[in-house]
């Protein structure tokens, strides 16, 4: 059973617009959510992350807003630039533990 | 600086050989955990260690195993390798009171 959930596979989105990249998590517990990219042949690298006694985090063009009673979190990209395209994981961490079940993925691809 | 390494970063094996894969950080963090990246499943966990000692089962250990005999090395051995297990394994690693997993570059293993 999947318990963080990225529904889309793949995004495009023109460079300079927005992107929005979503997941879902079933698991009331979690309180503490991860983002990171990846590029092919590398690790992936952390982006932002969020705690579940906020709704909202701020880095750079990368914002986090994170909806508890939807169990939802997004990632906002602002503006979207070619370097961005990636795939993109969340990721969601239990309260008392520090292992992370992460999502399937979503491939970004941002158009020049 | 500091870093975490894998080794190998390719690796072609038959069924049914003992496989082990490296994993050295030298952060001194205490937690370190090994995942598998497959297509559609993104990143799943195979197994975690809080510290020295101390291993964990992670969403999908069978068929392999771990040590922590010090802080700076977990390795992942796989007792017989199959068909099955030909992934790419990224080790990463976390410090206790912090949130975000450093991930090491990964290693490409093909089971024949």
């Amino acid at each position: 059973d999947q318990q963080v959930k990225q529904n889309s596979p793949s995004l495009s989105v023109q460079e300079g617009r927005i992107s929005i990249l979503n997941c879902d998590y079933t698991n009331s517990m979690f309180d503490y959510f991860l983002w990171y990219k990846k590029y092919p042949a590398e690790g992936p690298t952390f982006l932002i992350s969020i705690s579940s006694i906020k709704d909202k985090n701020e880095d750079g063009r990368f914002t986090v807003f994170l909806n508890k009673s939807a169990k939802h979190l997004s990632l906002h990209i602002v503006p979207s630039q070619p370097g961005d395209s990636a795939v993109y994981f969340c990721a969601a961490r239990g309260s008392g533990t520090y292992k992370y079940i992460f999502g399937t993925g979503t491939r970004l691809k941002v158009l020049a | 600086d500091a870093e975490i390494t894998q080794s190998p970063r390719h690796k072609i094996t038959e069924t049914g050989r003992q496989v082990t894969l490296a994993c050295h950080q030298t952060w001194n963090h205490n937690n370190m955990f090994w995942y598998r990246q497959d297509l559609g499943h993104g990143l799943r966990l195979i197994h975690y260690s809080y510290g020295v000692q101390d291993t964990n089962k992670g969403e999908v250990s069978d068929g392999y195993s771990v040590s922590r005999s010090n802080t700076e090395d977990l390795p992942l051995t796989l007792e017989s390798a199959a068909s099955s297990q030909t992934s790419v394994y990224f080790c990463a690693s976390s410090e206790s009171y912090a949130g975000e997993l450093f991930f090491g570059e990964g290693s490409r293993l093909t089971v024949l």
